[in-house]
C-alpha cells in the first residue's frame, strides 16, 4: 500500500501560469480533501470531497478548481498562479463507512511557489 | 462555529521530561478531537483520537490525550519525551453539522522542540 501519493513534489511557477497538482489513495477511501499548509496559519480546507461524483468548497477555495477523477484520484488546478498561492498543500483522505471516525490520512505534500 | 486552538506556538522540553502540548476547542455538541504530528518535509501522521468513551486515550508512540469536557481541552501528554519526539503537532476537531465529508478543523500547530 502506497497510501496517499502526491505529484510533483515541488514545482515552481510564475504568475499566471497554471498547474494541476495531483492526488491518488489506494486505501479505498470515499472521502479526499485538500489542504493548505501556511506558517501560523494551521492547515485550512481548499476544497473535499465526500465521495466520488461530488466536491463541495472549504475554507479558502479561490483561485482553485478540483476534480474527483475516480475514487482514487482527486486533483487540484490553479487556473492562474498568484504569488499568494506560494504554500506547501496536502492531499488526505479518510476511511470509508466511519463518518464519525473521520481519521484522515495525509500525502507527502507539494511545495509550491509563485514568482 | 466549531474552532480549536492551541495557545502555544513553541514548547521547549528537557529530553526525559513530561511534556504536555495544549489544545482547547469550542464545539456544540459531542466533540470528536484529534492530534496529528509532522515531522520536517512530511505529511501529518495520526497520533490519537477521542470519540467517546474514557477521558484518557492513549496513541502511538507513547503519546496520551486527555479530554476535559468542563475546561474544553484536549492537551497532549507524553510522561518521558525523547529528541525524536521534535515535530509539530496538530490538534483537530471533527467539523460538525452538515458534513457528509468528515471535514477537519485545524489549530494553527504547536512546534516542540525536545533538548537532550
Amino acid at each position: 500500500n502506497a497510501g496517499v501519493t502526491q505529484t510533483p513534489k515541488f514545482q515552481v511557477l510564475k504568475t499566471g501560469q497554471s498547474m494541476t497538482l495531483q492526488c491518488a489513495q489506494d486505501m479505498n477511501h470515499n472521502s479526499m480533501y485538500w489542504y493548505r499548509q501556511d506558517p501560523g496559519m494551521g492547515l485550512r480546507l481548499i476544497y473535499y470531497s465526500a465521495s466520488e461524483g461530488t466536491t463541495d468548497k472549504g475554507e479558502v477555495p479561490n483561485g482553485y478548481n478540483v476534480s474527483r477523477l475516480n475514487k482514487r484520484e482527486f486533483s487540484l488546478r490553479l487556473e492562474s498562479a498568484a504569488p499568494s498561492q506560494t504554500s506547501v498543500y496536502f492531499c488526505a483522505s479518510t476511511i470509508p463507512g466511519l463518518a464519525r471516525a473521520d481519521t484522515q490520512y495525509f500525502g507527502p505534500g507539494t511545495r509550491l511557489t509563485v514568482l | 462555529a466549531q474552532s480549536v486552538a492551541q495557545p502555544e506556538d513553541q514548547v521547549n522540553v528537557a529530553e526525559g521530561n513530561p511534556l504536555t502540548v495544549k489544545c482547547t476547542y469550542s464545539v456544540s455538541g459531542n466533540p470528536y478531537l484529534f492530534w496529528y504530528v509532522q515531522y520536517p518535509n512530511r505529511g501529518l501522521q495520526f497520533l490519537l483520537k477521542y470519540i467517546t468513551g474514557d477521558n484518557l486515550v492513549k496513541g502511538s508512540y507513547g503519546f496520551e490525550a486527555e479530554f476535559n469536557k468542563s475546561q474544553t481541552s484536549f492537551h497532549l501528554k507524553k510522561p518521558s519525551a525523547l529528541v525524536s519526539d521534535s515535530a509539530l503537532y496538530f490538534c483537530a476537531v471533527r467539523d460538525i453539522g452538515n458534513n457528509q465529508g468528515g471535514k477537519l478543523i485545524f489549530g494553527q500547530g504547536t512546534e516542540l522542540s525536545v533538548k537532550p
